[in-house]
C-alpha cells in the first residue's frame, strides 16, 4: 500500500531564508508521480511542483525546488527566500503512474516570521 | 479562464437532511474527484470518476453518494447516513490515460456544517 510520511506538523522560517518540508513516501509501484500543493488559510489547493520517480534532474519552479532521493524515498520541498504569503499548509501526495488515486500527507503548517 | 467552480461556500445541514454539494469543471477533463478534509489533517478520497456515467467508491465513502452524468458536473451527496458530515470537501479533476502524471486541480471548496 501506498502511504505518505509528513512529520513536521508546524514549521517556522525568518522573512527571506530557506525551508526544507519533509516528506517520504512508501510504494511498490515502480513509477510513479510525487506533487507538492499548498494550502492557504483560504482553503484552495495550490499544485507547486512535481517529481516524476524516473526523471533524473530534481524538479524546480521559481523559488520550489523538491529535493528528490529515491533510495531513501524522500522527497522534500525546498522554499527559498520565503515570503510572508508562503505562511500555509503543505501537502506531498503521490500517485501511481496512469493511476487515478492520489495519497495525501497529513501536511506540515509553515510559519512565515516578518 | 478554465477552472472548477464549487457552491456554495458554506453550507448547513440539520440532522437526518441530505445535502448536495455542486462541482462544476470547465477544463476538458475526464477524472473528477471528491476529498473531504478535517481540521489540521489531510485529504481523504471519497468518491472518484474516470469518466462519465462511471465513478468508484475511494476510501471513505460510507454516507455519501455521487453521479457523474455530464462530463462538466460531479456532485456529493452527503446523506443523512453520514454522522460525522462536518468539514472541508474539495472537488478536483484531471486528465487521465496511461503515463498520466498530470496534478490534480481543485476547486475553492464547501464548508459544511451541523446545525
Amino acid at each position: 500500500a501506498q502511504k505518505i510520511t509528513q512529520t513536521q506538523p508546524g514549521m517556522f522560517v525568518q522573512e527571506k531564508e530557506a525551508v526544507t518540508l519533509d516528506c517520504t513516501y512508501d510504494t511498490s509501484d515502480p513509477s510513479y508521480g510525487l506533487f507538492w500543493y499548498k494550502q492557504p488559510s483560504s482553503g484552495e489547493m495550490i499544485f507547486l511542483i512535481y517529481q516524476g520517480s524516473y526523471d533524473q534532474q530534481n524538479a524546480t519552479e521559481g523559488r520550489y525546488s523538491l529535493n528528490f532521493q529515491k533510495a531513501r524515498k524522500s522527497a522534500n520541498l525546498v522554499i527559498s527566500a520565503s515570503q510572508l504569503g508562503d505562511s500555509a499548509m503543505y501537502f506531498c501526495a503521490m500517485r501511481r503512474t496512469g493511476g487515478f488515486k492520489t495519497i495525501f500527507g497529513a501536511g506540515t503548517r509553515l510559519f512565515v516570521k516578518a | 479562464d478554465g477552472g472548477i467552480t464549487q457552491s456554495p461556500k458554506y453550507l448547513f445541514r440539520k440532522e437526518g437532511q441530505n445535502v448536495t454539494l455542486s462541482c462544476e469543471q470547465n477544463l476538458n477533463h475526464d477524472a473528477m474527484y471528491w476529498y473531504r478534509q478535517d481540521p489540521g489533517q489531510g485529504l481523504r478520497l471519497i468518491y472518484y470518476s474516470q469518466i462519465v456515467n462511471d465513478f468508484q467508491k475511494g476510501d471513505i465513502a460510507e454516507g455519501y453518494s455521487v453521479s457523474r452524468e455530464k462530463k462538466e458536473s460531479f456532485p456529493l451527496t452527503v446523506t443523512s447516513a453520514q454522522k460525522n458530515p462536518t468539514a472541508f470537501y474539495l472537488c478536483a479533476s484531471s486528465t487521465t490515460g496511461t503515463g498520466n502524471n498530470q496534478p490534480q486541480h481543485f476547486g475553492d471548496g464547501t464548508r459544511l456544517s451541523i446545525l
